[in-house]
């Protein structure tokens, strides 16, 4: 079983839509999580953490849910600037950081 | 821009070889993390240095080792290349090493193994 297991997509969405990705883990002992966004062909970028309270940036939401071992990323009023792959991240162990395999999204004029 | 350099940028090699890869972390950064990112997956964990000491380790044969300097930059050295170690290969600096501290990325390594 993957430490991080994200539904790869890809999702297609129009203009200014709604968009919810979820991510679920294995390790109940973990301790942080992020979302990382992913253009073609470059380097990961931090998103935003995510904290047990839930934490909103501008149209991003983020959500974590311990008890069910899930994260989520809510994407409002999507703009053509958001067609990326998004991963999803969890740190436990201290140090070492697990992504999972990433969700593509790809916003339509 | 995060600040973390890698190079070369692209890199060509064939089996068997031997390859050495360069980061330098951000200003301030004293961690660094090395991971390998295939074709379709995420970044998958090769090691993290902290203070010049190997500081965990993912699922990697002895093949793939690294080293950090003093002036925190590192190095990640794959011997015995195989076709499968094509791949993109990224460095990450984070400021000190604690759980919860996010990670910045350097623009990778691509590595082709013919």
């Amino acid at each position: 079983r993957k430490e991080v297991e994200q539904d790869p997509g890809p999702f297609n969405v129009p203009e200014g839509a709604t968009v919810a990705f979820n991510c679920t883990y294995s390790n109940s002992a973990s301790q942080s999580f992020f979302w990382y966004r992913q253009d073609c062909r470059k380097e990961p970028k931090l998103l935003m953490s995510v904290y047990s309270s839930g934490n909103e940036d501008g149209r991003f939401t983020a959500q974590l849910n311990r008890a069910s071992q899930y994260i989520s990323l809510l994407i409002r009023d999507s703009k053509l600037s958001d067609s990326a792959t998004y991963l999803c991240v969890v740190n436990f162990a201290g140090n070492q950081f697990y992504f999972g395999t990433g969700t593509s999204l790809t916003v339509i004029p | 821009e995060t600040g973390v350099t890698q190079s070369p940028t692209h890199l060509i090699k064939t089996r068997g070889q031997q390859v050495t890869l360069r980061c330098s972390s951000q200003s301030g950064h004293n961690t660094v993390s090395w991971y390998q990112q295939a074709l379709g997956q995420g970044p998958q964990f090769i090691f993290q240095y902290y203070r010049e000491e190997e500081n965990g380790r993912g699922n990697f044969p002895p093949r793939f080792s690294g080293l950090q300097f003093p002036n925190y930059s590192s190095e990640l050295n794959v011997n015995a290349l195989e076709l499968d170690d094509s791949a993109l290969y990224l460095c990450a600096s984070s400021p000190r090493w604690r759980e919860g501290n996010e990670q910045f990325f350097g623009p990778g390594t691509r590595l082709t193994v013919l």
